[in-house]
C-alpha cells in the first residue's frame, strides 16, 4: 500500500516550458488535491477534485490546469512555466471532501529558471 | 476569513509534554479544527481534528476551549521525532467542499 505517490521528485524547467506533474493514490479515495508550498510558507490549494469527473479551483489556480484521469490519478499541468511557479508541489487525497484526514505525497520540487 | 494564529516557534525538552496553542476567534459553529505537522522535506501528516469536544488519539490530544475561539494540541511526551512545523487549520464549509487553509504554523524544536 503505497499511499500517495508523485512523479517526478525533482524538475528544472526553463521559462515558457510545459510539464505535467503526476499523482496517484491507492486508497480508493474520492477526493484529491494539489497544493504548492513556497519557501517558509504554508501550503496553498491550487485545485481539487471532490470526486471523479469534477475539478474546482482553489486559492491559487492561475497558470495551472488539472485532469482527474480516473479515481486513482490527478495530474497538474503547467502550460507555460514562470519563475513564480518555483515551489514544492504536494498532492493529497481524502476519502471525501469535508473534515476528513488528508494523506499527502512526498512532493515534487520544481525550479523554473 | 479562515485565519488561525499560532506562535512562530516553540521549544520543548525531550520526554516532556508540549502544549501548542492556536487562536481561531472568528470560528463558526460548523468549522472543524485540524492539526497537521510537517517534518523536514516531507509532506504534511495528519495529527488530529475536532469540533467541540476534546479529542484523543495515539499521537496527541486536542483541547478545544468552551467558546471554541482557541485550542491546544498536546503532545504528551515529546520525542526528537516530534520536531516539525505544526499547522492549526480551520476548515471553512463551502457548500460541503471544506478545504484546508494552511498558515505558517509553529516550528517546534525538541531539545535532547
Amino acid at each position: 500500500n503505497a499511499g500517495v505517490t508523485q512523479t517526478p521528485k525533482f524538475q528544472v524547467l526553463k521559462t515558457g516550458q510545459s510539464m505535467t506533474l503526476q499523482c496517484a493514490q491507492d486508497m480508493n479515495h474520492n477526493s484529491m488535491y494539489w497544493y504548492r508550498q513556497d519557501p517558509g510558507m504554508g501550503l496553498r490549494l491550487i485545485y481539487y477534485s471532490a470526486s471523479e469527473g469534477t475539478t474546482d479551483k482553489g486559492e491559487v489556480p492561475n497558470g495551472y490546469n488539472v485532469s482527474r484521469l480516473n479515481k486513482r490519478e490527478f495530474s497538474l499541468r503547467l502550460e507555460s512555466a514562470a519563475p513564480s511557479q518555483t515551489s514544492v508541489y504536494f498532492c493529497a487525497s481524502s476519502v471525501m471532501t469535508g473534515p476528513y484526514e488528508q494523506y499527502f505525497g512526498p512532493g515534487t520540487r520544481l525550479t523554473v529558471t | 476569513d479562515a485565519k488561525t494564529t499560532q506562535p512562530n516557534s516553540m521549544e520543548s525538552n525531550e520526554e516532556e509534554p508540549v502544549h501548542l496553542p492556536c487562536n481561531h476567534s472568528t470560528i463558526s459553529g460548523t468549522d472543524y479544527i485540524h492539526w497537521y505537522r510537517q517534518l523536514p522535506s516531507q509532506g504534511p501528516e495528519y495529527v488530529i481534528h475536532g469540533l467541540t469536544s476534546n479529542v484523543n488519539n495515539r499521537m496527541a490530544s486536542l483541547a478545544i476551549a468552551e467558546d471554541r475561539k482557541s485550542s491546544t494540541l498536546i503532545l504528551h511526551r515529546a520525542t526528537l521525532r516530534d520536531a516539525a512545523v505544526y499547522y492549526c487549520i480551520r476548515t471553512i464549509s463551502n457548500f460541503g467542499n471544506e478545504k484546508l487553509t494552511f498558515g505558517t504554523g509553529t516550528r517546534l524544536t525538541i531539545i535532547p
